[in-house]
Order: C-alpha cells, then sequence, then structure tokens
C-alpha cells in the first residue's frame, strides 16, 4: 500500500526551530515528488513548495521562499519541512502529498501551532 | 503565477441533484496539468480528477471533469449524501497553486 505518514502534532512558541517529516512507503520513493501543502486555519489549500528525492533539488513558491526549508533523507525515505524561526501566523496544518499524475496521495498533514 | 478562481463560493444543493463547479485561470492552463480535490474537515485532501477528466482511483463515474484553456468544470451528476464538502481546482504546471475552493452545502 502506497503511504504517506506523518510526524505528530506540535505547539511551539514564536522564535522557536521546528521539523516536521513525511515518511513514505509502498513505492519507488526516488522516483515522485514530494510537496508540502499549507492549510491555515479556516482557508483554503496552498502550495508551498517540493522536493525531488532523487537528487534533493527544490522548487517553492515565492510565498514561501526564504520562510520554510525543504528535505529529503532518501535512506529513511523521509521528507522534511523545517522553519529556524516560527511566528503565530505560522499556526496551520501542513499536508505532504506525492506528485504523480497529480497530488495522487496525501499525508494525514500535521497541525502546528505557534503560541505564545 | 497563474491565479484560479473557483465560482460559486457556496452551493447549497440537495441529495440527487446536479452540481457544477467552475474554475477559471488568469492564463490557459494545459489541460495535463488542472485537477480537482474533495477536502472534509479532519482529512487530507482526495485527488478526484487530473488532467482535467480522467478520474482518480477509486472515484465514482458521477465526478466529470471538462474544459479547456482558461475554463475547467467539475460536474457531479447526482449528489450522494458523503459528496457534501469542499473542492478545490488545482493546476500542477511548474508552479503550482489551488483555487479557493467551493463549498458544496446540503439545502
Amino acid at each position: 500500500e502506497v503511504l504517506l505518514v506523518q510526524s505528530g502534532a506540535d505547539v511551539k512558541k514564536p522564535g522557536e526551530s521546528l521539523r516536521i517529516s513525511c515518511q513514505a512507503s509502498g513505492y519507488d520513493f526516488s522516483g515522485y515528488w514530494i510537496n508540502w501543502v499549507r492549510q491555515m486555519p479556516g482557508k483554503g489549500l496552498e502550495w508551498m513548495g517540493r522536493i525531488d528525492p532523487s537528487d534533493s533539488s527544490t522548487t517553492y513558491s515565492p510565498s514561501f521562499q526564504g520562510h520554510v526549508t525543504i528535505s529529503v533523507d532518501k535512506s529513511t525515505r523521509t521528507a522534511y519541512l523545517q522553519w529556524s524561526s516560527l511566528k503565530a501566523s505560522d499556526t496551520a496544518i501542513y499536508y505532504c502529498a506525492r506528485r504523480s499524475t497529480a497530488f495522487d496521495i496525501w499525508g494525514q498533514g500535521t497541525m502546528v501551532t505557534v503560541s505564545s | 503565477e497563474i491565479v484560479l478562481t473557483q465560482s460559486p463560493g457556496t452551493l447549497s444543493l440537495s441529495p440527487g441533484e446536479r452540481a457544477t463547479l467552475s474554475c477559471g485561470a488568469s492564463q490557459s492552463v494545459s489541460t495535463l496539468y488542472l485537477g480537482w480535490y474533495q477536502k472534509k474537515p479532519g482529512q487530507a485532501p482526495r485527488l478526484l480528477i487530473y488532467g482535467t477528466y480522467r478520474r482518480g482511483a477509486g472515484i465514482p463515474d458521477r465526478f466529470t471533469g471538462s474544459g479547456s484553456g482558461r475554463n475547467f468544470t467539475l460536474t457531479i451528476s447526482r449528489l450522494e449524501p458523503e459528496d457534501f464538502a469542499v473542492y478545490y481546482c488545482q493546476q500542477y504546471g511548474t508552479s503550482p497553486t489551488f483555487g479557493q475552493g467551493t463549498k458544496l452545502e446540503i439545502k
């Protein structure tokens, strides 16, 4: 079975760092880009960026460039999304998604809450 | 960046009725890279349609996608109770973007 399993919910303070994960199973990990998508409370879906696990090359949405970093560890079949300094406005659910024909497989989502 | 605008914002219909959801693009989108997703609270988005008209795995045939250029449509022929949700269109070319969503609610 093709699965993306994300790390659990996290609560952080403004200024703290965070890395969330997305572990893939059931398919050729290097063959498909992994994307990250944000959903802020009560809002729609926003594409943040993607990584090609085969060479770790990344592409970011202009809205997120410089604010987050996407990385991958092929040995553990895991993609990561990280922040060096969180803001309250980063409070959201973050999804990873495999890019095949479209975004065909999604992780279950990771709720990130940033509050002082 | 390609901006996708969905209409209507909210659609109120009854089970058994036909739903027509629209997605307009700020510039032409290749039919290869236009998709639709269903989103329910507490669940991850679910791929319904890719390549404008191709159904995702396990998607019932009451869901139909169509369109070209700057205008695309998702049609649900006969609404089932489980179809009431938020629907997003997406172009997944070089720099993907989503529409703002259409909420399909029970009338």
